[in-house]
């Protein structure tokens, strides 16, 4: 069985601050990992994954995420935040069961960005 | 390439009634998910296909709940009859394994 943790279901912070989003997970198998956001009235857009190789991946709006085996996470950083990415942020992890991949999401983070 | 397309868009019905939604998944996405994402939760896996084969329906309700996937290309969710706690966005999704989920733009179903 797996599992995705987000601790924080709502995080406000001030425009230009950072921001870290928590995601922790739980797999008996090798996982792939992934960060999808939810803009207000819109579908899921994936934000960013781990796959395999280097642990920091980068997405091409400035997140950031670290995938942390000994730790079990994928926190997803931003050093500077902007209005536009208030949003809803789902971390999911899809390991191999059965044969086939099944992705597990969290219960998400609101992002909520302060001018 | 072109996304996941689901119809409709919105949809509200009374309670006891039928609907159903469509989804096409990416051209050459051999697996597609339908997920029920309730106001202010993640979304929940309902079924997944793997071509035109179910992999996982074990939280689909299906009293109530069926899904096909004819010729393993587009889908079809239905709900028959639909209760109130049923309002939800109903998402489609297909993947190439590893390269993660491409979502379609859901379908908000209000039951009444």
């Amino acid at each position: 069985a797996q599992s995705v943790t987000q601790l924080d279901s709502q995080v406000p912070v001030f425009e230009e601050a950072p921001v870290e989003l928590r995601c922790n997970y739980s797999s008996s198998v090798s996982v792939y990992l992934f960060w999808y956001v939810q803009y207000p009235n819109q579908g899921l857009q994936l934000l960013l994954k781990y796959l395999s190789g280097s642990t920091l991946v980068e997405s091409i709006n400035g997140f950031e995420a670290e995938f942390n085996k000994s730790q079990t996470s994928f926190h997803l950083r931003k050093p500077s935040v902007h209005i536009s990415d208030t949003a809803e942020y789902f971390c999911a992890v899809s390991g191999n069961s059965g044969g086939y991949q099944k992705v597990t999401f969290g219960t998400g983070t609101k992002l909520q960005v302060i001018p | 390439e072109a996304g996941v397309a689901q119809s409709p868009r919105y949809k509200i019905i009374e309670k006891r009634q039928s609907v159903a939604f469509w989804c096409n998944p990416i051209s050459g996405h051999a697996t597609l998910y339908w997920y029920q994402q309730i106001l202010g939760q993640g979304p929940k896996l309902l079924i997944q296909f793997q071509n035109n084969g179910v992999v996982d329906d074990s939280q689909l309700p299906k009293d109530r709940f069926s899904a096909e996937r004819l010729k393993g290309v587009d889908s079809t969710l239905k709900i028959q009859p639909a209760k109130l706690e049923d309002s939800a966005v109903y998402l489609c999704a297909s993947s190439l394994v590893g390269h993660g989920y491409t979502f379609g733009s859901g379908t908000r179903l209000t039951v009444v």
